[in-house]
């Protein structure tokens, strides 16, 4: 069964540095898409990063970038320049071929004024 | 503006009492889900619908029915809610290419349920 695990339930970083959260999936697939989402206090989902398993460049939204590692079935998100507006919590989901998403648990990020 | 609009989004209800938690996209999306999320699990997925008429069961579907009569339109339908129902419900819609959802997901805000 394809499985997602977050590692970390909670995070902290002092605002301006860079954290990285971590991601491990499982799956027998070879084709398939990740994705870090974050979840603010207000609760609405947003995406914040994708990434297509065929690709092997690291896909990189302003200050989000992952580190994709195909092999280690790994997937990170690193957070440059962390800002007050970044506290969330952060959900990691893996799409199988089939179509499902596949969640992790969640890791929460606190900023540090 | 593009978005998922679900109503209500608080409820408190009582046991045994139908409710219908209505889902709404204006994408033109194909794909639609319903998720429940609940403190440590994170998101589990209740139903889903990869177009009009066609729906399937997501990992904890028991006590849920859903319906796709239309392509904008996904509503959830607890029949006969429970306390172990009580949750956080999201309704999202998916971005297509052409050969299916990629797994982007457009989220509503959120309905937050209490059975008592």
């Amino acid at each position: 069964a394809q499985t997602v695990t977050q590692s970390q339930p909670e995070m902290s970083v002092q605002e301006a540095e860079t954290v990285t959260l971590s991601c491990t999936y499982d799956t027998s697939e070879s084709d398939y898409y990740l994705f870090w989402y974050k979840q603010p206090p207000s609760r609405q989902m947003i995406l914040v990063i994708r990434q297509e398993a065929y690709k092997q460049q690291n896909a990189t939204e302003n200050r989000f970038s992952v580190n994709f590692q195909k092999a280690a079935k790994s997937f990170s998100l690193k957070i440059s320049d962390s800002q007050l507006g970044d506290a969330a919590m952060y959900f990691c989901a893996y799409r199988s071929p089939h179509y499902q998403l596949i969640w992790g648990a969640g890791t929460k990020l606190i900023i540090k004024p | 503006e593009a978005q998922v609009t679900q109503n209500p989004r608080y409820l408190i209800t009582v046991t045994g009492k139908k409710l219908t938690v209505t889902c709404s996209q204006n994408m033109n999306h194909e794909y639609m889900s319903w998720y429940r999320q609940d403190p440590g699990l994170g998101l589990r997925q209740i139903y889903y619908s990869m177009n009009v008429e066609v729906t399937d069961k997501g990992d904890v579907p028991e006590g849920y029915k859903v319906s796709r009569k239309e392509k904008r339109n996904f509503p959830l339908i607890l029949e006969s809610p429970s306390p172990n129902q009580t949750s956080l419900y999201f309704c999202a819609s998916g971005r297509d290419t052409g050969t299916g959802y990629t797994g982007e997901l457009f989220f509503g805000e959120g309905s937050r349920l209490t059975v008592l």
